[in-house]
């Protein structure tokens, strides 16, 4: 992995269904991995900085696991919510400055 | 406290004009940073300051995009002239200190469109 990827693009999750999606970084020279999540017309919010293999993240229904040994991340919402509707970005040091995935955008299904 | 400020929210411009989003950090943030977010893929660094002293603006496409911040508070990020291709959101923002490390807290963006 030369780039951060993310995946799927996007999905689409019934309300009260959890999901998951993933992360996928270049594993050597590891420094750190930050989850934002972005609502449409606002401002990219700060959910996690992880720095350790196998550290694990929660903050309200929404989780993340750590792999630095093969470069992955998985991000999980529990019970999605409508509010839980947005594009979520991972972003990993290159050269001393985040690169940035392009984003999974969950929507949640009333 | 309150968040990273920007303006204009939007902008619509036709090529070759010039255009300038501004930037208000939150207070006390020495570390403002530019990003450029096309359509389609994850925000891209333009430049970072560290209070008034440019850190890196390696991607920084010079001959056109400029980008000062006085006093090491507020910032403005100036393209002239202006192309198709510079259709995108721009990103502000700031943190306590650089380094990856560090939580980066973001404006709302400034969406150009150029005609």
């Amino acid at each position: 992995i030369l780039n951060v990827e993310q995946s799927p693009q996007s999905l689409h999750v019934q309300e009260g269904d959890s999901t998951n999606f993933t992360c996928s970084f270049p594993s050597s020279n590891f420094y750190a991995l930050h989850w934002y999540r972005w609502e449409t017309a606002k401002s990219p919010e700060a959910l996690f900085v992880m720095t350790l293999n196998g550290d694990e993240k929660k903050k309200g229904r929404i989780s993340a696991t750590l792999n630095t040994k093969e470069g992955y991340s998985y991000l999980y919402i529990k019970g999605s919510q409508p509010e839980d509707s947005a594009t979520y970005l991972c972003a990993s040091p290159n050269d001393y400055k985040l690169s940035f995935g392009a984003g999974t955008t969950v929507t949640v299904r009333a | 406290e309150a968040g990273v400020a920007q303006s204009p929210r939007y902008k619509i411009i036709e090529k070759r004009q010039s255009v300038a989003f501004w930037c208000n950090p939150i207070s006390g943030h020495a570390t403002l940073y530019w990003y450029q977010q096309i359509l389609g893929q994850g925000p891209k660094l333009l430049i970072q300051f560290q209070n008034n002293g440019v850190v890196d603006d390696s991607q920084l496409p010079k001959d056109r995009f400029s980008a000062e911040r006085l006093k090491g508070v507020d910032s403005t990020l100036k393209i002239q002239p202006a192309k198709l291709e510079d259709s995108a959101v721009y990103l502000c923002a700031t943190a306590l200190a650089q380094g990856v490390y560090n939580e980066q807290f973001f404006g709302p963006g400034t969406r150009l469109t150029v005609l």
